[in-house]
């Protein structure tokens, strides 16, 4: 069990370019979760994953952003036309159908921290 | 809408001293609440979780807390900090539901 892995770990980009972040989760967890993290504030729920079906997206997730789990594995956050507000840290996580939140919490990675310039 | 209040946003204590953090709730209905610590440059780790039974919940690395439902309250506490205690603190809440409703952070700084 190597935990979450999230990459990059730090990306710095342009206003207006498309960013894509990567999380691969533990590997046996079938459901994937990603939370944005500005500064000064708790992280935020954007989105849910079930194996590949994408369950629940939040209101701060706006069409510029997309969420993929193909084949219900690793999970694919973009971006595109990337503007300031987006700037902050990417968190993903995972559980498994037995370790929901109401059990023992999720196992998070250690995020992908965005830097709009 | 749940939210969750942390009013302590920063707190710089010398080894030894007692923690206390608090967390206030709005939710009328049946939560979980939990809190998670952040050390510097690593990811969020889950301290401790309570669900129902004995209010007085016990954590890793000699934490407690304890879930006052009348004051919607769940107060992080440790008697006695050390300098690897240094971190960020997070208070969580749900109702049951994959969602978290995480608080804002406690930056806590130990002093050697």
């Amino acid at each position: 069990d190597t935990g979450v892995s999230q990459n990059p770990r730090h990306k710095i980009t342009k206003r207006g370019q498309n960013v894509t972040f990567r999380c691969d989760p533990i590997s046996e967890h079938n459901r994937l979760y990603w939370y944005r993290q500005t500064l000064g504030q708790g992280p935020e729920f954007l989105t849910y994953f079930q194996n590949e079906a994408q369950l629940e997206k939040s209101r701060l997730l706006s069409d510029r952003f997309s969420a993929e789990r193909p084949k219900g594995s690793f999970s694919t956050l973009e971006i595109q036309r990337t503007e300031q507000g987006d700037s902050a840290m990417y968190l993903c996580a995972s559980s498994s159908r037995g370790q929901g939140v109401s059990n023992y919490g999720y196992t998070f990675g250690s995020g992908t921290r965005l830097t709009v310039v | 809408a749940q939210s969750v209040s942390q009013h302590n946003h920063h707190v710089i204590l010398s080894e030894a001293a007692s923690l206390e953090l608090g967390c206030n709730y709005s939710y009328g209905g049946t939560v979980n609440l939990f809190w998670y610590v952040q050390y510097p440059g690593q990811h969020l780790q889950l301290l401790l979780k309570y669900f129902s039974g004995d209010p007085l919940v016990k954590g890793i690395k000699g934490f407690e807390a304890e879930f006052i439902k009348s004051k919607f309250s769940f107060n992080l506490r440790k008697p006695s900090v050390q300098w690897s205690d240094t971190a960020e603190y997070f208070c969580a809440v749900t109702s049951g539901t994959y969602k978290y409703i995480f608080g804002t952070g406690t930056r806590l700084k130990v002093l050697a």
